[in-house]
């Protein structure tokens, strides 16, 4: 079965980075593009951007351009972002999106269970 | 960016009851665009994509549909199970964000 395991809780300093891992299973992880979410608290979601894991490729929201990046691991199968400059507003919770076909507008299908990020 | 509305922000339904929720767009998303189901502390869990496709597991009480850039989401029998904050996401045009969220209480 599909499955998205994300890296555990952070806890960071203004102005640190942080980087979050998304270990997949049960596909084929190129075969599928994958975005980032985040929900601050009591928000609704908010999307980041999204990473091909077969051509490297990226796609950042506007908002977050030259302060993420998007990478993977394919010889593990794991998707990473990392967000540097971090401010008190990005404390959040942080989502791994796998899309439902090669395509980044197809929809996220399963998602990874969250990575609280604390930034004070 | 594309701006998107839903309506209404929340909502106390009785089990049984016929729940809409609306989720228009500022500008023209063609069917791009997908529904989720959020429980609190879970991830968002898809119900809908292009508009009106069933995802694979979701009941068929759960219906989507779209007249230009106005999309609803019905759900037809609430069930106890149902409660939850809605989200509608457009993935036509970047940044693809979602709604504000709707947020549906069994009554």
């Amino acid at each position: 079965q599909v499955q998205l395991v994300q890296s555990g809780a952070e806890m960071k300093k203004t102005g640190d980075s942080v980087k979050i891992s998304c270990k997949t299973s049960g596909y084929t992880f190129t075969d599928y593009y994958m975005h980032w979410v985040r929900q601050a608290p009591g928000q609704g979601p908010e999307w980041m951007g999204w990473f091909n894991p077969n051509s490297g490729g990226t796609r950042y929201a506007q908002k977050f351009q030259g302060r993420i990046t998007m990478t993977s691991d394919t010889s593990i199968t794991t998707a990473y972002l990392e967000v540097t400059s971090l401010r008190s507003d990005d404390t959040a919770i942080y989502y791994c999106v796998k899309m439902l076909a090669y395509n980044p507008r197809a929809g996220g299908d399963y998602w990874g269970q969250g990575t609280q990020v604390t930034v004070s | 960016d594309i701006q998107l509305t839903q309506s209404p922000s929340f909502l106390s339904v009785p089990v049984g009851d016929r729940v809409t929720i609306t989720c228009r767009a500022s500008l023209d998303i063609g069917n791009f665009l997908a529904w989720f189901q959020q429980k609190p502390g879970k991830a968002p869990n898809l119900l809908i994509y292009a508009a009106s496709t069933l995802q694979i597991g979701v009941p068929s009480r759960f219906r989507g549909s779209a007249s230009g850039t106005e999309f609803t989401l019905t759900i037809s029998g609430l069930q106890p199970e149902d409660f939850g904050t809605y989200y509608c996401q457009q993935l036509n045009t970047y940044p693809f964000n979602f709604g504000p969220g709707t947020k549906v209480e069994i009554k």
